[in-house]
């Protein structure tokens, strides 16, 4: 079975400094990779996901991630954080054949400070 | 485009009352539909998923079922909750077929007091 781990439970960013959230998969082939956020009190909205191809996604809000098969990673990364930025974010992964369920990380929640 | 929507919102409910939420999705067919509870630091626990009417696969054994009567709308019940059933619920949905992007709803909170 397939696992998700976000080793950071908190993050503190400055506003206008970059912003990198990781995300290690165990999987024993390329899967599905999602990244979503959810600010407080409401539902998760998708930023961007992999499926194949180029290993650098783009997402909304300005978001990118990196697939790296090697270390088994999918980290998020944003150049210059903005206040509004401020809220849990969670990766997910399914094994990219058949059907499968998301298995979800436990969240990183990032807070940007002035 | 497909629109998700969940109510209550919030709900606050006496220990060994029953319970429904529900669950409705617009704008697309045949649906696969989650749902989800959060609970305050542990992340997004799958509860129940469903590939079609009246196809409802449990992910925890728990005091809670899920139900399918139509197409596009998703219940989750109990008979009698319990405190532990406090959480933030989320329904979600994915194109029919494999495994695809799940997109969410508002939730709702519940409370049991």
């Amino acid at each position: 079975a397939q696992s998700v781990t976000q080793p950071d439970i908190h993050i503190t960013v400055s506003e206008g400094a970059s912003l990198e959230l990781r995300c290690n998969y165990s999987y024993g082939a390329t899967p599905y990779l999602f990244w979503y956020v959810q600010s407080p009190g409401q539902g998760l909205q998708l930023l961007l996901k992999y499926f194949s191809g180029d290993t650098l996604v783009q997402g909304i809000k300005g978001f990118e991630a990196e697939f790296k098969r090697s270390q088994s990673s999918f980290n998020l990364r944003k150049p210059s954080v903005h206040w509004s930025d401020a809220a849990e974010y969670f990766c997910a992964v399914a094994p990219n054949s058949g059907y499968s369920t998301l298995t979800f990380g436990k969240g990183t929640m990032l807070l940007v400070s002035p | 485009s497909q629109t998700i929507h969940q109510w209550p919102a919030t709900l606050v409910q006496p220990v060994g009352s029953p319970l429904s939420l529900e669950c409705t999705v617009e704008g697309t067919s045949n649906p696969n539909l989650y749902w989800y509870r959060q609970a305050a630091g542990r992340g997004l626990q799958l509860l129940f998923y469903s590939v079609g009417i009246g196809q409802i696969s449990s992910e925890v054994p728990q005091n809670l079922s899920a139900s399918r009567p139509q197409d596009r709308q998703f219940i989750l019940s109990s008979k009698k909750l319990l405190l532990s059933d406090s959480g933030f619920y989320l329904c979600a949905w994915s194109h029919p077929g494999g495994t695809d992007t799940q997109y969410f709803g508002p939730g709702t909170r519940l409370t049991v007091l």
